[in-house]
């Protein structure tokens, strides 16, 4: 049972390529999120998907896309990469209802030169 | 939209002192969670209240959730070199639908 998987844990990107950040989780949450954390601004949540086909944005949704085709998996994508997209990500997952408990990733390291 | 006010930014304490941190909020919310993030790691949960007035336990770990339903404090006390890191505060608000939101975070350091 390995939770919620983030991969790759480190990525360097030049301005304007594109990635994708994969999370997997094995669980069976319905909820799924992400968030960007950046020095002195806390977790800003990105998107999150309350279920499959399912998405929403949060408080920083400009320039990543995402998509929910099954239950376990959440990726993120960076289509155009900026320097201000360098930050950590996490995804982090939950049942859905009131009062469920987030369970976060171990993060993905990104830097955009 | 809903945000959480977390203080203090960062702390820095003697090894087996007793640190408080708090959040307090300008709406309502039913469920207030704690979270530590170590270097390099993603938050793990450390307490979750659910009731107005509520204190709960965790180790040297105390958390209570305000009367109000605008605040939390986390107490840890007699402090030690694992206890650095990350403390952050998370609310949701009344519609269990809602997004966690996230407190900007406390960082601690102890001095051993």
């Amino acid at each position: 049972n390995a939770g919620v998987t983030q991969t790759p844990k480190f990525q360097v990107l030049k301005t304007g390529q594109s990635m994708t950040l994969q999370c997997a989780q094995d669980m069976n949450h319905e909820y799924m999120s992400w968030y960007r954390q950046d020095p002195g601004m806390g977790l800003r949540l990105i998107h999150y998907s309350v279920g499959a086909g399912i998405t929403d944005q949060g408080e920083v949704p400009n320039g990543y896309n995402v998509s929910r085709s099954t239950t376990e998996d959440f990726p993120l994508r960076l289509l155009s990469a900026a320097p201000s997209q360098t930050s950590v990500y996490f995804c982090a997952t939950q049942r859905q209802g009131a009062g469920e408990k987030l369970f976060f990733g171990s993060g993905t390291q990104l830097s955009v030169l | 939209g809903q945000q959480l006010n977390q203080s203090p930014q960062s702390m820095f304490i003697q090894e087996g002192e007793d640190v408080s941190m708090n959040c307090t909020s300008s709406s309502i919310f039913n469920t207030w969670l704690w979270y530590k993030q170590d270097p390099g790691e993603g938050p793990v949960l450390l307490i979750a209240l659910y009731k107005a007035g509520e204190l709960t336990s965790n180790g040297r770990l105390t958390a209570q959730f305000g009367i109000t339903r605008k605040d939390s404090f986390l107490n840890i006390s007699a402090s030690i070199p694992s206890d650095v890191g990350i403390y952050f505060c998370a609310g949701q608000g009344v519609s269990g639908n809602t997004p966690l939101v996230f407190g900007k975070g406390t960082r601690l350091s102890v001095i051993a």
